[in-house]
């Protein structure tokens, strides 16, 4: 299956300051990717789909100017999460789909956000 | 409203047992169902059903979709262990989307 790898696998940072998050395809080039967030013991919730070489759309509910998506190549995601506050703390997930063109998605590890 | 429902939501078995996780779905123009896997960490991809009757099987894990009832069941034989995990059903929302619809899960548990 296709490998897809996120940066960092955790990270704590302080309220008010930003985060990056990365998500690469590594053997294949992605046009599209999908972030997710998970709470404890819940399922994934897709937050946006992002879109190589133009604007990431979200789903609803999801604030697109604290959670700021960049897809600039075929093989690179990232999510930034601004002005971090405690609530945003979570299990971020990327994952892209099946570069075979079936509806499989590939997951990223997943980065452990702690804001404190 | 798409949407995916496992059940059940949580199982203890021994190791050895051999368990049944359900889920069912409700998807306009149904396309396919994904079956995932979920320690600690993200997802993994275990099998993608799109035809009924015709059975999956990876080792002791093999999963099969009826889509005149509208369910896949996946079965693992022999549980490990390892075996312990969420494991995730999935389908595409309706309407050509390629975003997935998840179920919240089952939680397997496999006790020595």
């Amino acid at each position: 299956g296709a490998v897809v790898s996120q940066h960092p696998s955790w990270v704590i940072c302080k309220s008010g300051t930003s985060v990056k998050i990365e998500c690469r395809s590594l053997d294949f080039q992605a046009t599209t990717m999908f972030w997710y967030r998970q709470f404890p013991k819940q399922s994934l919730m897709l937050m946006a789909t992002s879109n190589e070489g133009s604007k990431a759309t979200y789903e609803q509910g999801v604030e697109k100017d604290k959670f700021l998506i960049n897809h600039a190549s075929l093989t690179l995601s990232t999510l930034t999460v601004t002005s971090a506050h405690p609530e945003d703390s979570s299990f971020y997930i990327c994952s892209a789909r099946d570069p075979q063109g079936t509806d499989t998605q590939y997951f990223g590890p997943g980065t452990r956000l702690t804001v404190l | 409203e798409d949407k995916v429902v496992q059940s059940p939501l949580s199982l203890v078995v021994h190791e050895g047992d051999t368990v049944t996780l359900n889920c069912s779905y409700e998807v306009t123009n149904f396309r396919s169902l994904l079956w995932y896997k979920q320690e600690k960490k993200a997802p993994t991809f275990l099998f993608m059903l799109t035809s009924s009757g015709i059975e999956k099987k990876s080792g002791r894990l093999s999963s099969i979709l009826d889509k005149k009832e509208l369910f896949s069941i996946l079965n693992i034989t022999a549980t490990q262990t390892g075996d312990s995990a969420v494991y995730l059903c999935a389908s595409p929302r309706g309407g050509g989307s390629e975003k997935l619809v998840f179920g919240k899960g089952t939680k397997l548990t496999v006790n020595p």
